[in-house]
């Protein structure tokens, strides 16, 4: 099956500083999206990115479908950014959506 | 809003029994899913279901099976609960080439 790897696993900020998130997978996939998931385990979908770049406020994402890989970045974060993000893929020819392995995120004061 | 609510936030249940874990979505998605969340494995699939008494296998369906009798409810039972299916259950729903929205989770401990 599809493989789907994200980077860095672990992220240490303080508030104020960007960052990005990188998303690869092994094949070629329907859409990609990402999630944030906060302290208290809700997984909340931020994009749904497909191919090419969207943004919403601070955050915003890009997918290049051709060489496999999103990214996600993160401007001027602050601590209520802290948790855990995930990229998720969905096979082609399937509805399967398959999960990476995560970029766990703190942002300190 | 899209709404998924799962039964459950917290359950706790003895070794051997049959579980029920029961979803609920209000935005007539055709998909919907199961995963299970452990701390270092990250969110792995354990069935799926793109209609009403459709489903497939994710990648870790050894245990468990679903239920989707109607387009808004989607169940997962474990026949026989050990304490291995000691974990967080995720459940969400999408439509066909849209975005995913998940419940608020079960925390399920087998004692």
């Amino acid at each position: 099956g599809i493989q789907v790897e994200q980077s860095p696993p672990d992220l240490i900020l303080q508030e104020g500083a960007n960052s990005t998130l990188r998303c690869n997978f092994s094949d070629s996939v329907n859409n990609l999206q990402w999630f944030h998931q906060n302290p208290w385990g809700q997984l909340i979908n931020l994009f749904y990115i497909p191919s090419g770049t969207k943004q919403n406020g601070r955050l915003s994402a890009t997918t290049v479908a051709t060489e496999r890989y999103s990214l996600l970045y993160i401007s001027s974060s602050q601590t209520t950014d802290s948790g855990v993000y995930f990229c998720a893929v969905e096979e082609n020819n399937t509805d399967k959506l398959i999960f990476g392995t995560g970029t766990r995120l703190q942002v300190f004061p | 809003d899209v709404k998924v609510t799962q039964s459950s936030r917290y359950l706790v249940k003895r070794t051997g029994e049959k579980v029920f874990l029961e979803c609920v979505q209000d935005m007539d998605h055709e998909n919907m899913f199961w995963y299970r969340q452990d701390p270092g494995l990250g969110l792995r699939l354990i069935y799926f279901s793109y209609d009403v008494k459709m489903k497939e296998k994710g990648d870790i369906p050894e245990g468990y099976s679903v239920s989707r009798e109607k387009k808004e409810r989607f169940s997962l039972i474990l026949e026989s609960a050990s304490t291995n299916q000691t974990s967080m259950y995720l459940c969400a729903s999408s439509p066909q080439q849209g975005r995913a929205f998940f419940g608020q989770g079960t925390r399920l401990t087998v004692v």
